[in-house]
């Protein structure tokens, strides 16, 4: 696609149920990103995908989150036993090379999740 | 902890006159910039970034101004039209501890007035 895609755009869940998050990078970036957006926030770091490197999961705010990219490509962001504090838009972005240089990072239009 | 920040959460301003949205940054450290748009219901979209050996940036109808004795980063934006509404983030980065980990703002709701 022309650019950083993600489903669901909208997620409703029940307190305690595991939610699954998926990001589409544009084609060809080796670099991906996810954020987390809370209501009037600024962005906030999840993890960070480079290739084949080791993910920096320093971000992830506790156990029951994770993530995976499979192949080099689609990543998903996975919420266990979901809290209401978890209530926010997650953003995914991707960006092209790293070695060292300070790439674009586009960004997803994000999934808007509601825990009640 | 370090973090960037804006003084001025909200901004209105009439369609034509220029805004200035500004942001305070705290990691001396930081040596590259990045103002992002985000508009309702989108992902951020990059406006225009600075490094820090720079002061002034110009881009089309936007200009960024770094002051880095009092760590102050602004976003000027000339004739503004109502499709400039939206939420300004300013991002900051140290390229030497991290060279993806951006550390944002929480953003200012510019609202353009026809």
């Amino acid at each position: 696609g022309a650019g950083v895609s993600q489903s669901p755009s909208n997620k409703v869940t029940e307190k305690g149920k595991d939610v699954e998050l998926r990001c589409d990078p544009i084609s060809g970036h080796t670099a991906l990103y996810w954020y987390r957006q809370s209501l009037g926030q600024g962005l906030e770091f999840l993890i960070y995908f480079q290739g084949n490197s080791a993910p920096d999961k320093s971000g992830l705010p506790s156990d029951r989150f994770s993530a995976e990219r499979t192949g080099g490509s689609v990543s998903t962001l996975t919420i266990q036993r979901t809290q209401q504090e978890d209530s926010a838009v997650y953003l995914c972005a991707s960006s092209s090379d790293w070695g060292g240089s300070l790439n674009e990072q586009f960004f997803g239009p994000g999934t808007r999740l509601t825990v009640l | 902890g370090e973090s960037v920040g804006l003084h001025l959460p909200t901004l209105s301003v009439q369609e034509g006159d220029n805004s200035i949205i500004n942001c305070a940054y705290s990691n001396s450290a930081s040596d590259y910039f990045i103002w992002y748009k985000q508009e309702s219901g989108k992902g951020p979209q990059f406006i225009i970034d600075i490094r820090s050996n720079m002061d002034k940036r110009q881009g089309q109808r936007v200009t960024v101004l770094l002051n880095k004795t009092v760590k102050h980063l602004s976003l000027q934006i000339a004739a503004t039209q109502p499709g400039d509404s939206a939420v300004y983030f300013c991002a900051d980065l140290d390229s030497g501890g991290s060279n993806y980990k951006l550390t944002f703002g929480k953003g200012t709701l510019l609202t353009v007035n026809p």
